[in-house]
């Protein structure tokens, strides 16, 4: 089944310690999310890649950084974790094919834990 | 600034009777709107997704949506235990990002 897979889906690391998370997808959508959610918040749109072209939220701390490698992959670099960034990262995927539309689909998401 | 605005929360329904949830948004230019279902501690699950006014069905599940009074709801007929969750409004306006509501909680019982 064509889906959006993201690893880890637990990922626990240290005040400061530099993290990765990763996003798949087998649905061959041009764009791709990152959002990040805090429990009972709305998700918070960090970045999206149209194909290859980069769109940084204007409030997206510089503290994270996003690579896409090639059309499959995503990646979130967070450089220097803070207590505040601990959350559920999700990454999503959409075909946008210029005449509107824009359903998006989610990954499982990260659960990610700063100590 | 765009905002969609969802009552918190929780809506409370028995087992069986209809559930309504609500959205609002502040861009008159939004074109597509969307209802997703998110379970606690699960990421949001695409259910709808609504682009003309009027009304869409889907099983149990109906959109509607009034632009003229940036308005969209979704109808949970015959709801069951298993529909507790938080509903999610999100709204596009033209490009390839989605704002979303905070969500409602919605508890059914049996």
């Amino acid at each position: 089944d064509a889906m959006v897979i993201q690893n880890p889906r637990y990922q626990v690391t240290q005040f400061g310690k530099p993290v990765t998370l990763s996003c798949s997808q087998t649905l061959n959508h041009n764009v791709m999310y990152w959002y990040q959610q805090k429990s009972s918040q709305a998700p918070k749109l960090l970045f999206h890649y149209y194909d290859k072209d980069f769109n940084n939220e204007a409030d997206t701390p510089d503290n994270f950084q996003s690579r896409r490698p090639n059309t499959s992959f995503c990646f979130l670099d967070i450089r220097s974790p803070g207590l505040g960034d601990a959350a559920m990262y999700l990454c999503a995927t959409s075909r946008d094919s210029g005449t509107g539309g824009h359903e998006q689909f989610f990954g499982p998401g990260t659960r990610l834990t700063v100590l | 600034q765009k905002e969609v605005e969802q009552n918190s929360g929780p809506l409370s329904v028995p087992e069986g009777a209809i559930a309504s949830l609500n959205c609002t948004y502040s861009d008159r230019g939004s074109q597509s709107f969307f209802w997703y279902r998110q379970y606690s501690g699960k990421s949001p699950e695409l259910i709808m997704s609504i682009y003309s006014n009027g009304d869409k069905e889907d099983g149990r599940f109906t959109a509607q949506l009034n632009k003229a009074s940036q308005y969209v709801s979704l109808l949970i007929r015959d709801s069951q235990p298993s529909d507790s969750a938080t509903y999610l409004c999100a709204v596009n306006g033209g490009y390839s990002t989605l704002t979303f509501g905070k969500g409602t909680m919605l508890l059914v019982s049996p």
